[in-house]
């Protein structure tokens, strides 16, 4: 099946510093990826969709500036966390959803595994 | 407000027993879909089931079906046979509008703790 890989698992680093999340679809291309936003016990957050070739959209709330997004192939989205601080710790994760499907059966988005960030 | 509910925080069910996650959805939009995911402890999110909105029948995905109730905007997971391995967060997602777009809005997840 589709497999979306994202990289690191975990990082740990000082306030300040910036931090790059890779999220690659391994076995399809993918035009549009997603990155979500998820603190402890809670829900999921579309935080923004990526867009291969062409500037992210941001949902409302999400600065632009401090979430990078870029998506220079068909295969690989990254996520730039600028200057984190200790609010920017959480669990961030990727997903991409496979070209095709059927009439009654469309396809569902494949998850990376996540990473999890603690600003120290 | 929400697009997707589910009110169960929690949920405890024994070993090889049946249990039912709620899952309660609002859109005006004719053409959605309903997903849900189950993310263990560990983080991932696995795809389980989808149900169409034009879909005549309830979906099923080997012990899971979804008891889809389009008047009530209700779309409920039904796990049968619930084994150990169950125990994780479960999310029911909705992607609003025609297929090919695909923004999903995720519930507040219900917990599912399957003890022996």
């Amino acid at each position: 099946g589709a497999v979306v890989s994202q990289h690191p698992s975990w990082v740990i680093c000082k306030s300040g510093t910036s931090v790059k999340i890779e999220c690659r679809s391994l076995d399809f291309q993918a035009t549009t990826m997603f990155w979500y936003r998820q603190f402890p016990k809670q829900s999921l957050m579309l935080m923004a969709t990526s867009n291969e070739g062409s500037k992210a959209t941001y949902e409302q709330g999400v600065e632009k500036d401090k979430f990078l997004i870029n998506h220079a192939s068909l295969t690989l989205s990254t996520l730039t966390v600028t200057s984190a601080h200790p609010e920017d710790s959480s669990f961030y994760i990727c997903s991409a959803r496979p070209p095709g499907g059927q009439p009654k059966m469309e396809q569902p988005q494949h998850f990376g595994d996540g990473t999890r960030l603690s600003i120290l | 407000a929400q697009k997707i509910t589910q009110t169960q925080p929690g949920m405890f069910v024994q070993e090889k027993e049946a249990v039912t996650l709620d899952c309660t959805y609002d859109t005006s939009d004719p053409s959605y879909g309903l997903f849900w995911y189950k993310q263990p402890s560990s983080g991932e999110m696995i795809f389980l089931i989808y149900q169409g909105s034009y879909d005549q029948q309830n979906a099923t995905e080997g012990r899971y079906s979804l008891n889809f109730q389009k008047a009530r905007k209700s779309a409920n997971l039904v796990i049968s046979a619930s084994q150990l391995g169950d125990s994780a967060m479960y999310f029911c997602a909705m992607r609003e509008g025609v297929r090919g777009f695909q923004k999903l809005v995720f519930g507040t997840g219900t917990r599912l703790l399957v003890s022996p």
